[in-house]
């Protein structure tokens, strides 16, 4: 089975802060995937990453980064976090192929005070 | 750019009625079709996917979907509704050339009363 990790289920977060959040998988999937899920709008790509060190923007990539270092490692980067960016954020793996389906991690949900 | 339209945001049926979840999509070529199942506090786990073939597919828990490329439709279906299908719903459609991630859906929460 594929499984996909993400460091944290909660977090709790000042604004103004640097925050990470970490997403990892174990089936050696090239592409990974962050996106934020809001009630109404359903999930919104951040990033994508292809492979390791390679990445491109989503549809929502504004106050956010991204960095893939190893390829079973994906982090979301919120340079200085605003409250508008309380959401949850859901990872994804998925083999190379746009054909393939998507395994998604359990969510982290982030507040920023 | 493709699209996805989800038009039923909260559907409540009665356990063991048969339920239909709508799906429309807007791309330009054979698309990669997937329907999404999130449980309260999940991540989402996928229930069926569409690529190619016959386009009446089976995936797990009993749900099917058809793909109609006239209506450019892909609806999800269950004959008989179980009190632990209650969950949101999310379709989402990928390219099969340009753009690499899956464009998903608003949702559909399911209610499922006793």
């Amino acid at each position: 089975d594929v499984k996909v990790t993400q460091s944290s289920r909660y977090l709790v977060k000042r604004t103004g802060e640097k925050v990470f959040l970490e997403c990892v998988q174990d089936m050696d999937h090239e592409n990974m995937f962050w996106y934020r899920q809001d009630p109404g709008l359903g999930l919104r790509l951040i990033y994508f990453s292809y492979d390791v060190k390679m990445k491109e923007k989503g549809d929502i990539p504004e106050g956010y980064s991204v960095s893939r270092e190893k390829k079973e490692r994906f982090s979301l980067i919120l340079e200085s976090a605003s409250t508008n960016q309380t959401s949850m954020y859901l990872c994804a793996s998925r083999r190379m192929g746009q054909a393939n389906e998507q395994y998604f991690g359990p969510g982290t949900r982030l507040t920023v005070t | 750019a493709q699209s996805v339209t989800q038009p039923d945001i909260h559907i409540t049926v009665s356990e063991g009625a048969s339920l239909e979840l709508r799906c429309n999509y807007s791309y330009g070529a054979t698309p990669y079709l997937f329907w999404y199942v999130q449980s309260p506090g999940q991540g989402l786990q996928l229930l069926l996917k569409y690529f190619s073939g016959d386009t009446l597919v089976q995936g797990i828990k009993g749900f099917e979907a058809e793909f109609k490329r006239s209506q450019s439709s892909f609806n999800l279906r269950k004959p008989s509704v179980h009190w632990s299908d209650a969950a949101e719903y999310f379709c989402a459609v990928g390219a099969s050339t340009g753009r690499r991630a899956l464009t998903f859906g608003s949702g559909t929460r399911l209610q499922v009363q006793p």
